[in-house]
């Protein structure tokens, strides 16, 4: 099992422009988190997904939205780049709903600079 | 607000020396707390959580509610401690009741030779 994959490893966008980030959790899992990670500081919370919906969701803009898939898998998309938006996006995955006391995987990241 | 705060950057020490970095943590609920790791060019792992009350690689940490705080300690540092060092909060009440996680900002063990 190869644990929580992420692609693109990195990405370059300009201003105005939309990205999607991808996100394949470890075997068993049914449930992925995103998370932000700006230079210097700690992972921040941006949302979660569970049978195909967002069910919590941290404090960022609607500019920042995401999607399920059946298999599990998710995609995080972010419209309108601001460069305020350039960190490491990280997804972690756990199993059985997510619930209190099931440890998370992260995966490697991806990282987004927007110029 | 529910929020994590490590309150050193940089935490630098000499091989065999002990080791304590600091979290404090606020939250209204009843809080589970967590030690992540992330050593040079790895991801994020989780080192220990305070249910747990295990040991891992030598460290411990103890959760006390009167302080707010889950300090890491570890006795004798070792160099391949070295890496950047997170705490975490989740528990029940929070909105949702799920395990989202709010990090403290990290702080970078450096140990010497």
């Amino acid at each position: 099992d190869a644990g929580v994959t992420q692609s693109p490893t990195h990405l370059i966008k300009t201003r105005g422009q939309q990205v999607t980030l991808r996100c394949s959790p470890k075997s068993g899992h049914d449930t992925v988190s995103w998370y932000q990670q700006a230079l210097g500081q700690g992972p921040q919370f941006i949302f979660q997904y569970y049978e195909e919906e967002e069910r919590q969701r941290g404090n960022f803009p609607d500019r920042f939205s995401g999607h399920q898939f059946p298999n599990y898998s998710s995609e995080l998309n972010v419209n309108a780049l601001l460069l305020g938006d350039s960190a490491l996006y990280l997804c972690a995955s756990s199993p059985l709903a997510g619930g209190l006391g099931y440890e998370q995987f992260f995966g490697p990241g991806t990282r987004l600079t927007v110029l | 607000a529910q929020r994590v705060t490590q309150p050193e950057k940089l935490l630098s020490v000499f091989k065999g020396a002990p080791v304590e970095l600091k979290c404090n943590y606020s939250y209204s609920g009843s809080p589970e707390l967590f030690w992540y790791v992330q050593y040079s060019r790895q991801r994020l792992q989780l080192l220990l959580r305070h249910i747990s009350r295990e040991s891992i690689k030598g460290f411990t940490a103890d959760l006390n509610k009167g302080e707010t705080s889950f300090h890491l300690k570890k006795p004798f540092a070792q160099e391949e401690d070295s890496a950047m060092y997170y705490c975490a909060l989740s528990g029940l009440g929070m909105p949702g009741g799920y395990n989202k996680l709010i990090f403290g900002a990290g702080t970078r063990l450096a140990v010497h030779p």
